[in-house]
């Protein structure tokens, strides 16, 4: 049974250029959700979707925002970027938001 | 605001040991809590899941036990190997929507 998938694996960009990430669930999973991972903040609760509604989101800026298909694939933007967006992106997949599974994350630099 | 603290922050043993990884965390009132292993620029591994109503899980060498009253699980390790040495994560759910409060992690080093 194949895992999360994230793509890209690595990106490096430029402050203010904007990134998209792809996140592909286990197959049958509804929910899928994000986390930023940073050294000094650890890791933090971006946003979930479930069939292609948003449930619930974190506190992070109006850069920060994301989609679900329906077939449950997911995507996550983060326009005009700074410095401080520099960290690992992950996903995370789960039947009705229970258990998660993560993914290997989208390591993202920002110079 | 849930927080969740990890104690202790760093760990080195010899292989072969038994260890306890500590968990608290400030809003009793859980969904559930789940443990996840974390190797050098991956992803997370989901070690074991304690649901609200559960006193412990096992897995393995594995033992997660969750007193809800006190706000605090800790994470048994038997017989530690050079392959345990990762960063454990503990991470709480205040409902069923995915939305994980973590803590900042223990890094084990287990040293043959």
């Amino acid at each position: 049974k194949a895992g999360v998938t994230q793509t890209p694996r690595y990106l490096i960009k430029t402050r203010g250029q904007q990134v998209t990430l792809s996140c592909s669930p286990i197959s049958g999973h509804r929910s899928v959700s994000w986390y930023q991972q940073t050294p000094g903040q650890g890791l933090q609760f971006l946003f979930e979707y479930f069939s292609e509604t948003q449930r619930n989101k974190g506190n992070f800026p109006g850069r920060f925002s994301g989609r679900q298909f329906s077939n449950s694939r997911s995507e996550m933007n983060v326009s005009t970027l700074e410095l401080g967006d520099s960290a690992l992106y992950l996903c995370a997949s789960s039947i009705q938001g229970v258990e998660l599974f993560f993914g290997e994350g989208s390591r993202l630099t920002v110079l | 605001k849930q927080e969740v603290t990890q104690i202790p922050a760093a760990l080195s043993v010899p292989e072969g040991e038994n260890l306890v990884l500590n968990c608290s965390f400030t809003d009793s009132a859980i969904y559930n809590l789940q443990w996840f292993r974390q190797d050098p620029g991956k992803g997370l591994t989901s070690l074991l899941l304690i649901q609200s109503s559960q006193r412990e899980q096992t897995s393995g060498r594995l033992n997660a036990s969750l007193d809800k009253s006190s706000g605090r699980s800790t994470l048994y390790i038997a017989a530690s190997q050079p392959g345990d040495s990762a960063t454990y994560l503990c991470a709480v759910a205040n409902s069923g929507y995915s939305t994980l409060t973590f803590g900042k992690g223990t890094m084990l080093l287990v040293s043959p």
